[in-house]
């Protein structure tokens, strides 16, 4: 499956910390995304970053593309109590019917 | 609307009746998607539509699950015969054009309970 995998699968870190989640996927991408999850219900989009781009910013957000290793990360600058979360990345499937997504990278961050 | 909009936002029932979950995207937002998710796990992937057809119902867990989306907007997701391990989340997404490459827009779920 094309299913990205996150890790960590739990980050615990204080606020003003930066925050590192992972990604890997396991086929050719022509983007990825991710997604942040409060609370166990809607999903909130973050970032679109495309195969032929290798870093992308927004805001305290800055991701990474390594399509060589068919990875990605995701860092969160100067963390903050509200940025608790999950995290998760997400890639359409080859015959683009369906955004898949990892399991997420569960975020605590404690002031 | 505004954005995707669920409902109900909860549900409980009892175990081997059927349940309808509805959702209404974004307007004009022809893709639209239902995912499942049990407590503490990731999207599973259940059911796409565009428009009114569904080119890829690979993700629906079984014959007791079916959808359907009628004018291009509302979709309703049906279980048959609930069981307990169909208690979760379900969410719906819609997306523009074919959807692939770009934002998908989610609504807040349903959290169903099957007692």
């Amino acid at each position: 499956s094309q299913q990205g995998e996150e890790d960590p699968q739990a980050l615990s870190i204080q606020e003003g910390e930066n925050a590192t989640m992972n990604c890997s996927y396991k086929t050719s991408i022509n983007n990825l995304q991710w997604y942040r999850q409060n609370s166990g219900r809607g999903l909130v989009h973050l970032i679109l970053i495309r195969s032929n781009e290798r870093e992308k910013h927004s805001g305290r957000l800055r991701v990474t593309l390594d399509t060589s290793k068919k990875s990605s990360s995701l860092l969160i600058t100067a963390s903050r109590a509200a940025d608790t979360a999950s995290y998760f990345c997400a890639t359409d499937n080859q015959a683009g019917t369906a955004l898949i997504f990892g399991k997420g990278t569960t975020l605590s961050v404690s002031s | 609307g505004a954005g995707v909009s669920q409902s109900p936002s909860n549900k409980v029932t009892e175990k081997g009746k059927d349940v309808e979950l509805r959702c209404d995207p974004i307007s004009g937002h022809t893709a639209l998607y239902w995912y499942r998710q049990s407590l503490g796990q990731g999207l599973e992937f259940l059911i796409y539509f565009q428009g009114n057809s569904a080119p890829d119902k690979s993700g629906l867990p079984s014959d007791r699950f079916s959808a359907e989306r009628t004018g291009g907007s509302v979709s309703t997701l049906t279980i048959q015969r609930t069981q307990q391990e169909d208690s979760a989340v379900y969410l719906c997404a819609s997306r523009i054009g074919r959807g692939e490459g770009t934002e998908a827009f989610f609504g807040q779920g349903t959290r169903l309970t099957v007692v």
